[in-house]
C-alpha cells in the first residue's frame, strides 16, 4: 500500500520566493491535515480538510499561507512570499472520517528559507 | 482549547522499563494517541485510548484516566532502537463536528547501553 506521498522532500529557497508543497493522501481517506514542526513550537496543525472542504484553518500563520484540495487525491500548501521563519518540516497526514481514528503521516517536506 | 504536558527528555538503560507521562486539559475529549517519531522521520502511530484503563500491545502499553486528565506510555525491555521522540496527542471536537488531535511537544527518550 502506498502511504501518504509528499513532494518535494527537501526545498531550499530564498526569502520572497513562492513555495508550493504537495500531498497525495492515502486512497479512500477523506480527511487531510497539514502540520508544521519546529524545535521551538513542536507539531502544529495548520489546516485540515474533510471531503476536500477546508474545515479549520485557524492554525494558518498568516495570509502568506494558503492551502487547497481540488480533489480527493491531491492537496497543496503554498507560501507566498516565503520568509526565513517559515523554515520547518511540513507534514501532511490523512485519516478516514468513518471509523478511522489514526492519522497516517507523510515523510514530510524539509523547507529552508534563506 | 487544549493544554498538553509531557516531559521534554528522559533517559533509560537498555533492557529497562520507562514510563512517559502526559497530562491534558480539554473540553470535549474524544481519545488520546501516542505516536513515535525517530529523528528525521514522520510520526508513526503507537496506541489509542478512549476508555479508562490499560491497552497493551507487545512491549508497549498505554494507560488512560479521563477523570484525571492523565495518560502514560510504558515501554518494556527497552532497545536502542526505542530512542525517539514520543508524542502525546489528544483528540477534541473541532469546527464542523470533526474530531481533530492536538499534539504535545513530545518527550525525547534516549536509551543507552
Amino acid at each position: 500500500d502506498a502511504g501518504v506521498i509528499q513532494s518535494p522532500r527537501h526545498e531550499v529557497t530564498e526569502m520572497g520566493q513562492e513555495v508550493t508543497l504537495r500531498c497525495k493522501p492515502i486512497s479512500g481517506h477523506n480527511s487531510l491535515f497539514w502540520y508544521r514542526q519546529t524545535m521551538m513550537r513542536g507539531l502544529e496543525l495548520l489546516i485540515y480538510f474533510n471531503n476536500n472542504v477546508p474545515i479549520d484553518d485557524s492554525g494558518m500563520p498568516e495570509d502568506r499561507f494558503s492551502a487547497k484540495m481540488p480533489n480527493a487525491s491531491f492537496s497543496t500548501l503554498k507560501i507566498q512570499p516565503s520568509e526565513p521563519r517559515d523554515s520547518a518540516v511540513y507534514f501532511c497526514a490523512s485519516s478516514s472520517l468513518t471509523g478511522g481514528k489514526t492519522q497516517y503521516f507523510g515523510p514530510g517536506t524539509r523547507l529552508l528559507v534563506l | 482549547g487544549q493544554n498538553i504536558d509531557q516531559p521534554t527528555e528522559m533517559t533509560a538503560t537498555e533492557g529497562a522499563i520507562v514510563q512517559i507521562n502526559c497530562t491534558y486539559q480539554t473540553s470535549g475529549f474524544n481519545g488520546l494517541f501516542w505516536y513515535q517519531q525517530h529523528a528525521g522521520e514522520a510520526p508513526t502511530f503507537l496506541s489509542y485510548n478512549v476508555l479508562d484503563g490499560l491497552e497493551e500491545k507487545g512491549r508497549f502499553s498505554s494507560f488512560l484516566s479521563r477523570s484525571k486528565g492523565y495518560s502514560y506510555l510504558l515501554l518494556k525491555e527497552l532497545q536502542m532502537k526505542d530512542s525517539a521522540s514520543y508524542l502525546c496527542a489528544v483528540r477534541d471536537q473541532g469546527p464542523g463536528g470533526s474530531y481533530i488531535p492536538t499534539f504535545g511537544r513530545g518527550t525525547s527518550l534516549i536509551v543507552h547501553p
